[in-house]
C-alpha cells in the first residue's frame, strides 16, 4: 500500500522567514514519481515538481527548493524568504509508475503574514 | 490562468435535481480526471477516462454519472444527491504517455453545495 504523510497540518510564519514543508513516503514499489502541488483559495492544485524515484538530485526553483532522500523516504520542499503569496495548501503525492492513482498526503497550510 | 476550465464555479442543488458539472481543455491531453475534495481534506479520485473511454471508477455512487463525449470535454451528471455530496469537484487531464508520470494538470473546481 502506498501512503503519504504530511505531518504538519498548519505552519504560520512572517514574510522572508525560510519555511520547510515535511513530506513521508510509504511504497514497495521500486518505480514512483513523487509530486508537490500548491492548492491557493482559487481552489486549482498547481504542479509544483516531480521526481522519480531514480532521481535523488536536490532541485531549486527561484525560492524553491526540493529536498528528496530515499533513505529516509522523504521529499521536503523549502521555501526561501517567504511571500504572503505562498500562503496556499501544500500537497505532497506519489503516484505508482505506471499507476492512474495519484495518493496525497492531508495537506499543510502555510500561512505567510505580513 | 489554468488550461482547464470548469463550469460552473457554484452550484448549489436540491436533492431532487438534476445538473452537471463540465470540464474542457485544449492540451490535447488524453487522459482526464474527476476527484472530489472534501473541506480540509485532499483530493480522492472518483473517475478516470483513457482515450474517452471509462478506465477507472473508485467505487462512485451511481448518483454520479461520467461522460467523456470528446477529447476535450469531461461532463459529470448529478442526480438524487445527498447533502454529504457538497465538495469541491476537480478535473484533471495528462498527456497519455507510458509511463505515467503523473502530471495532472487541474481546474480550479466547481463547488457544489447539495441542500
Amino acid at each position: 500500500a502506498q501512503k503519504v504523510t504530511q505531518a504538519q497540518t498548519e505552519i504560520s510564519v512572517v514574510e522572508k522567514e525560510d519555511v520547510t514543508l515535511d513530506c513521508v513516503y510509504e511504497t514497495r514499489d521500486t518505480t514512483y514519481y513523487l509530486f508537490w502541488y500548491k492548492q491557493p483559495p482559487s481552489g486549482e492544485l498547481v504542479f509544483l515538481i516531480r521526481r522519480n524515484s531514480f532521481d535523488e538530485q536536490n532541485e531549486i526553483s527561484g525560492r524553491y527548493s526540493w529536498n528528496f532522500q530515499k533513505s529516509t523516504s522523504s521529499f521536503n520542499f523549502t521555501i526561501t524568504a517567504s511571500q504572503v503569496v505562498d500562503s496556499a495548501v501544500y500537497f505532497c503525492a506519489l503516484i505508482q509508475g505506471g499507476s492512474e492513482k495519484l495518493v496525497f498526503g492531508k495537506g499543510t497550510k502555510l500561512t505567510v503574514n505580513p | 490562468d489554468t488550461e482547464v476550465t470548469q463550469t460552473p464555479k457554484h452550484l448549489v442543488m436540491g436533492m431532487t435535481n438534476k445538473k452537471s458539472l463540465k470540464c474542457e481543455q485544449h492540451m490535447g491531453h488524453r487522459a482526464m480526471y474527476w476527484y472530489k475534495q472534501k473541506a480540509k481534506k485532499p483530493p480522492e479520485l472518483m473517475f478516470v477516462y483513457s482515450y474517452e473511454k471509462l478506465s477507472i471508477n473508485e467505487s462512485v455512487p451511481s448518483r454520479f454519472s461520467p461522460e467523456c463525449p470528446n477529447s476535450s470535454l469531461l461532463n459529470l451528471h448529478l442526480h438524487a444527491l445527498q447533502p454529504e455530496d457538497s465538495a469541491l469537484y476537480l478535473c484533471a487531464s495528462r498527456h497519455q504517455r507510458a509511463p505515467n508520470t503523473g502530471e495532472l494538470f487541474f481546474g480550479e473546481g466547481s463547488r457544489l453545495t447539495v441542500l
